[in-house]
């Protein structure tokens, strides 16, 4: 069962447009939304986190949209870049033991010159 | 303070095979979570080990399993490996079950033939 929907599954911006990137979750347990980064032969790095209590935050050139009864959220990249050209993944997860991070399928952003 | 370092970076092995994969967390780090990150895909949980303990598990079968050792590194095993089994495995590292969020290392390239 994919609990994290995430779309599209690959877009192309232009240098300084704004990059959306879109989630869907199901499990209504779940209160940490975070985004990682992965570059090709790296691990994913935390990008910008969101708690459920928030509807929008803001770091930087990034921006999370939360949307607790729609159950998504999204990201937004502000005057994007060719250096943030990378696969972006939303995650969710719940309280428990492990709190282990359901991720999305990721979505393959490239930034064009 | 280091990252989160993964051993081997490549590896290859054949059907049937049995494989140990090694990660040392980041300092001050006490639990050590397994990702399978498929290609194109999103990372799987696999499980979390908390002072040295099992402390959560992902649908996995038996022959996935791990240890953790007293300075918090942790290996994982892998046994009568399948083609299936070809993937990324990121180690994750954390503070207390995860609660403070997760660094991943650069992951294990792991290639079934």
């Amino acid at each position: 069962q994919q609990q994290v929907k995430q779309s599209p599954q690959s877009l192309i911006v232009q240098k300084g447009g704004i990059s959306i990137i879109n989630c869907a979750y199901e499990n209504t347990a779940f209160d940490y939304f975070p985004w990682y980064q992965q570059f090709p032969g790296k691990g994913p790095a935390l990008l910008i986190a969101i708690r459920p209590d928030v509807s929008e935050k803001k770091e930087g050139r990034f921006t999370i949209s939360f949307n607790k009864s729609a159950k998504q959220f999204s990201l937004h990249i502000m005057d994007s870049q060719p250096g943030d050209s990378a696969t972006y993944f939303c995650a969710a997860s719940k309280p428990g033991s492990a709190r282990q991070l359901t991720f999305g399928s990721g979505t393959q952003l490239t930034v064009l010159p | 303070e280091t990252g989160v370092t993964q051993s081997p970076t490549h590896l290859i092995k054949t059907r049937g095979q049995q494989v140990t994969l090694r990660c040392s967390s980041q300092s001050g780090h006490n639990t050590v979570s397994w990702y399978q990150q498929a290609l194109g895909q999103g990372p799987q949980f696999i499980f979390q080990y908390y002072r040295e303990e099992e402390n959560g598990r992902g649908n996995f079968p038996p022959r996935f399993s791990g240890l953790q050792f007293p300075n918090y590194s942790s290996e994982l095993n892998v046994n009568a490996l399948e083609l299936d089994d070809s993937a990324l495995y990121l180690c994750a590292s954390s503070v207390n079950r995860g609660g403070g969020g997760y660094t991943f290392g650069s992951g294990t390239r792991l290639t079934v033939v």
